[in-house]
This record gives C-alpha cells, structure tokens and sequence, in this order.
C-alpha cells in the first residue's frame, strides 16, 4: 500500500517555462510535507515544506501548493532552470515518519 | 558545519560477512535516520533516534539489521550476515526538528 504517490516518472520543460511536479497521498494523518532535490550520487536536499494548516508556501521559484480535501500536493518552480533537472521526491510526515513518493525525474532544457 | 557524513561511501562485500555502515550527524540535530534506496521499493525508512534513542524501528527488514547511537555524533547500521538482497544505497539523515531532514551522500552496498 503506496501511501504517498508521484504518477509521473519523468518530466521535461524548456528552459525559462514552469515545471509542475505532482504528488498524492492517501493516509489523512499525515501532518507535514516536503520536497527534496535529489541529484545523481548524492544524497536528498531539502527544498521547501508546507504544514497541513496551510495550502501555498513560497520561497523563491519554489511554490508548494497543497490541497487537503484532494490529498494532493504539487511544486511548482518559475523559472525553470537547467540546474533544476533533477529527482524530485515529495515526502509527508506522520507522527515523526517520513514517507516517500518514488520521484519525478526533472529535465530542463535549455 | 560539514553536513552529514557518512562512511564508507561504497562497500563491496561477500554474501555472509558483516557490514557496517557509519554516520556522523549535524551537530545539535537531535533527530537521526536510516534510509535504504532500491529500484524496487524507493526510498524507506529503516530506523530513527531521537536524542540517541531508538523511537521507530518497525522499517528494519530482519533480525540481520541492527543500529545503535551510542552518543549525539555517531551512528551505526549493522547487517550480520549480509545477502545479496540487501544491496542497495544506505543514506543516513539528520534533523533539528524531526521534520526537515538533511541527507548524507549516502553509502552504496553491493553484497556478491
């Protein structure tokens, strides 16, 4: 039972446009989600998070959106940029524990 | 600071032998985790300390896998023996608030 769910294995955008990642889940317990960037040998790094009392966080090109009746959250990053193209791996939190999407695989292109 | 450290970052091992894989964590970060990456099940939560005691060790897959955090600055995943299955990348995670956590560069496991 996947608990947390990103649908789309890959996506690619040009340069310059916006990148929508996308990210679901199931268990309403959950309290707390996050993003994290994920480049090749190297670990995860933490990119933006949202509580649950909240729908929109902004920091930068980075927006998370998150929509509880849906139990869906999304990242959207304006600009793209190539040093965006990554793994994105959307995270929630329930009672201290992080469960993972298995990520989207950003291409930007210049 | 230096991030979280880990080591070693590959290790190369026979079916049967002892593992052991180390992290040192972000000084003050009270909270640490153990994370195990493979293509068929992503990313999953082995085990996790907070304040050098073990909260949630329900992810650990056997008896073969144990971790100990004898003090704030080290950790240590044990597998004894080793199997072939479990050849993966074996990241360490540390964080202040138990919320946002930062990564090591993770260590690479292939059992043979």
């Amino acid at each position: 039972d996947q608990q947390v769910k990103q649908n789309s294995p890959s996506l690619s955008v040009q340069e310059g446009r916006i990148s929508i990642l996308n990210c679901d889940y199931t268990n309403s317990m959950f309290d707390y989600f996050l993003w994290y960037k994920k480049y090749p040998a190297e670990g995860p790094t933490f990119l933006i998070s949202i509580s649950s009392i909240k729908d929109k966080n902004e920091d930068g090109r980075f927006t998370v959106f998150l929509n509880k009746s849906a139990k869906h959250l999304s990242l959207h990053i304006v600009p793209s940029q190539p040093g965006d193209s990554a793994v994105y791996f959307c995270a929630a939190v329930n009672a201290g524990k992080s469960t993972f999407g298995d990520g989207t695989t950003l291409t930007v292109k210049p | 600071d230096a991030g979280v450290i880990q080591s070693p970052r590959h290790e190369v091992t026979e079916m049967g032998q002892e593992v052991t894989l180390r992290c040192k964590p972000i000084s003050g970060h009270d909270y640490l985790f153990w994370y195990r990456q493979t293509m068929m099940r992503g990313l999953e939560l082995l085990i996790y300390f907070n304040n050098n005691v073990p909260i949630d060790d329900s992810g650990m897959p056997e008896d073969r896998f144990s971790a100990k955090m004898p003090n704030a600055s080290f950790s240590t995943l044990k597998i004894q023996p080793s199997e072939p299955r479990d050849s993966a990348v074996y990241f360490c995670a540390s964080s202040l608030t138990g919320y946002e956590q930062y990564f090591g560069p993770g260590t690479r496991l292939t059992v043979t």
